[in-house]
């Protein structure tokens, strides 16, 4: 089984909508991160939780929120989807070690009409 | 500025050949992690390689090593004996700060270079 696993795997929505990306990590590290990838460029971070009481706003946190349910679960809501938030979805779980590697899941990719 | 600059966006290598993927980067931390990820058309990143700023020797992953130089600021992917399989798009990120202290440990990554290995 994968050590970071997201659902959905593919979503398409509507603009207006809510949406909620989940997250699951069986590394039992601390920390999880939510990224944002668009075609052709690099990731870019929206949320990152050190610790189930710990959440704080990355580059691009607008339009999002986050809730950290429990040390394995980050999950990621668009309140109310637009097309431009249409975008390849990662989650990535790190320890906090000195070498501390990020391990993502699959991705999720997204649509917004 | 940019934090982390790679400058090739397409290389072609001819399988069983070697290549270099350029990386630089910018920071006034003096610790400070690099990493490169793999991403083949199926969309996931797959961690590959890791160097830290003050590890005295490039770091090796099998086929992959990474040729650190600190005073330019560089850290390039050197993959040996392409294989048609490492066809991907692949980026290089930068970790600053202590991880085991008040840094998040949020990685900044570079736009990515599209290899591709031809038979």
């Amino acid at each position: 089984d994968a050590d970071v696993t997201q659902t959905p795997r593919n979503r398409i929505t509507k603009t207006g909508k809510r949406i909620m990306l989940e997250c699951s990590q069986t590394k039992g590290h601390d920390r999880m991160y939510w990224y944002r990838q668009d075609p052709g460029l690099g990731l870019q971070l929206i949320y990152y939780s050190f610790d189930v009481k710990d959440i704080n706003k990355g580059e691009i946190s607008d339009g999002y929120s986050v809730s950290r349910q429990a040390q394995a679960k980050f999950s990621l809501s668009l309140e109310s989807a637009i097309p431009n938030q249409t975008a390849l979805y990662f989650c990535a779980t790190s320890g906090d070690g000195a070498t501390d590697t990020q391990y993502f899941g699959p991705g999720t990719r997204l649509t917004v009409l | 500025a940019q934090k982390i600059t790679q400058t090739q966006p397409g290389m072609f290598v001819q399988e069983k050949e070697a290549v270099t993927l350029d990386c630089t980067y910018d920071t006034s931390d003096p610790s400070y992690g690099l990493f490169w990820y793999k991403q083949p058309s199926s969309g996931e990143m797959i961690f590959l390689i890791y160097q830290g700023s003050y590890d005295q020797q490039n770091a090796t992953e099998g086929r992959y090593s990474l040729n650190f130089q600190k005073a330019r600021k560089s850290a390039n992917l050197v993959i040996s004996a392409s294989q048609l399989g490492d066809s991907a798009m692949y980026f290089c990120a930068m970790r600053e700060g202590n991880a085991g202290g008040t840094s998040y440990g949020k990685l900044t990554f570079g736009q990515g270079t599209i290899l591709t290995v031809h038979p």
